[in-house]
């Protein structure tokens, strides 16, 4: 079945500076990419995702690569402030049909730190 | 539009005992999955709902069952319970089956000792 691997497990950068976490799947059929962000005590909030017929996708300070080729997908996190500190964590799905087949295969997160 | 909402937040329970953990959808989703989020893990997915019949499940035994009602509420119920189901409930929810778009709740923290 499919595998998602992330990188790294912490993070600690300065605020204003870029943040890059990267994750690796297993599954060709993979096809859609989302990345959440968990807060303490809160359930994951999508950020961002990406489909594998895009190669980019770019929200404000966020941005998701996607490297079929190499089965590899990173969030882009510029100008980092505070409030972005929480955990990151990437996922992997074939998507369009839910289910066994369409359920979100998860990371295993990333510890995010901005220092001010 | 309300969001996905969860409850209780926090439960213990002892051993061997049974739980019933709650979920409404966000309005106008029609399908329900439930992850279970063990400490410093990502989530793993336990099974989905849609059209009130399961759509799906993980590596899960058959004590973990679950319920969607016609108004597309959702029930997850653990018997047996074990120290190892010591984790975070999540349930989520989408439109027509899918796995895009997925709105999760907050969660329920079940403690079993």
């Amino acid at each position: 079945g499919e595998n998602v691997e992330q990188h790294p497990s912490t993070l600690s950068v300065q605020e204003g500076d870029s943040a890059v976490i990267k994750c690796t799947y297993s599954d060709s059929a993979s096809n859609y990419f989302p990345w959440y962000k968990q807060e303490l005590g809160k359930g994951p909030q999508l950020i961002i995702d990406i489909r594998s017929n895009v190669g980019e996708k770019k929200d404000q300070r966020i941005a998701v690569t996607l490297n079929k080729t190499a089965k590899h997908f990173s969030l882009h996190i510029t100008e980092t402030q505070p409030e972005d500190s929480a955990v990151y964590f990437c996922a992997a799905s074939k998507g369009h049909y839910g289910g066994s087949q369409g359920n979100l295969i998860f990371g295993k997160g990333t510890k995010l730190s901005v220092k001010p | 539009e309300t969001g996905v909402t969860q409850s209780p937040t926090h439960l213990i329970k002892t051993r061997g005992q049974q739980v019933t953990l709650r979920c409404s959808s966000q309005s106008g989703h029609n399908t329900v999955s439930w992850y279970q989020q063990a400490l410093g893990q990502g989530p793993q997915f336990i099974f989905q709902y849609y059209r009130e019949e399961e759509n799906g499940r993980g590596n899960f035994p058959p004590r973990f069952s679950g319920l969607q009602f016609p108004n597309y509420s959702s029930e997850l119920n653990v018997n047996a319970l074990e120290l190892d189901d010591s984790a975070l409930y999540l349930c989520a929810s989408s439109l027509a089956g899918q796995t895009y778009g997925y709105t999760f709740g907050s969660g329920t923290r079940l403690t079993v000792v």
